[in-house]
């Protein structure tokens, strides 16, 4: 059972350029978050999405970024028009479905690492 | 704001010491907190707590989790350079399903 899929592993844009990140949920898991890590700090939230619908995208900046799990393929978060701070790692994180009140802990990629030139 | 406070930010022991890392969190209506072990690629699940006073152990480390004092701790006990990482502690609450708010990490270095 492969582990959850990041692809690229690297990424180098120019700024305003887009960034498109890629995330394959291990097999069986229909909850996918994202997260950024910024140099020397923790993961900070971005997006949760089940397939189909976003559920909370609370940690997403207003601007520029979207993510979207369709359902075939992997989850994708693309960043537009991308700037020098948009610089991180970006970690997947998917967990099998369950009902309200079962803990679930999140199994991550290995992140796609942004560099914004 | 929920959050979640890590410390010491980072710890330096020699090969055989044992360490204790501190997680303190600030969240309505817990649900979990996580312990992940993070090196040079994604964190790795070491441990969940859910209940007060029920201490986990995975070979040298362990974990218990205090909700009276809304902390936790993470022990490793006759350290080594491969437990040279960064420890990231999360907590999941209850209104946002299994999302996670972490704390910074705390940075252990083994030294042979």
């Amino acid at each position: 059972n492969a582990g959850v899929m990041q692809n690229p592993r690297h990424l180098v844009r120019r700024r305003g350029q887009e960034a498109r990140l890629r995330c394959s949920p291990m097999k069986g898991h229909s909850h996918v978050y994202w997260y950024r890590q910024l140099p020397e700090e923790g993961l900070k939230f971005m997006v949760y999405l089940q397939k189909e619908n976003i559920i909370d995208e609370s940690g997403m900046p207003k601007e520029r970024f979207s993510a979207e799990f369709p359902k075939e393929g992997p989850s994708i978060l693309r960043i537009q028009q991308v700037v020098r701070g948009d610089s991180a790692a970006y970690f997947c994180a998917s967990s099998p479905p369950g009902f309200s009140g079962v803990n679930n802990e999140q199994f991550f990629g290995p992140g796609t690492r942004l560099t914004v030139l | 704001e929920d959050k979640v406070v890590q410390s010491p930010l980072s710890l330096v022991v020699h090969e055989g010491d044992t360490v204790t890392l501190n997680c303190s969190y600030e969240v309505t209506n817990f649900r979990s907190l996580l312990w992940y072990k993070q090196e040079k690629k994604a964190p790795t699940f070491l441990f969940m707590l859910t209940s007060s006073g029920i201490e986990k152990k995975s070979g040298r480390l362990s974990s218990i989790l205090d909700k009276k004092e809304l902390s936790s701790i993470l022990n490793i006990t006759a350290t080594q350079t491969g437990d040279s990482a960064i420890y990231l502690c999360a907590v999941e609450w209850e209104e946002y399903g299994n999302k996670l708010v972490f704390g910074a990490g705390t940075i252990l270095r083994v030294k042979s």
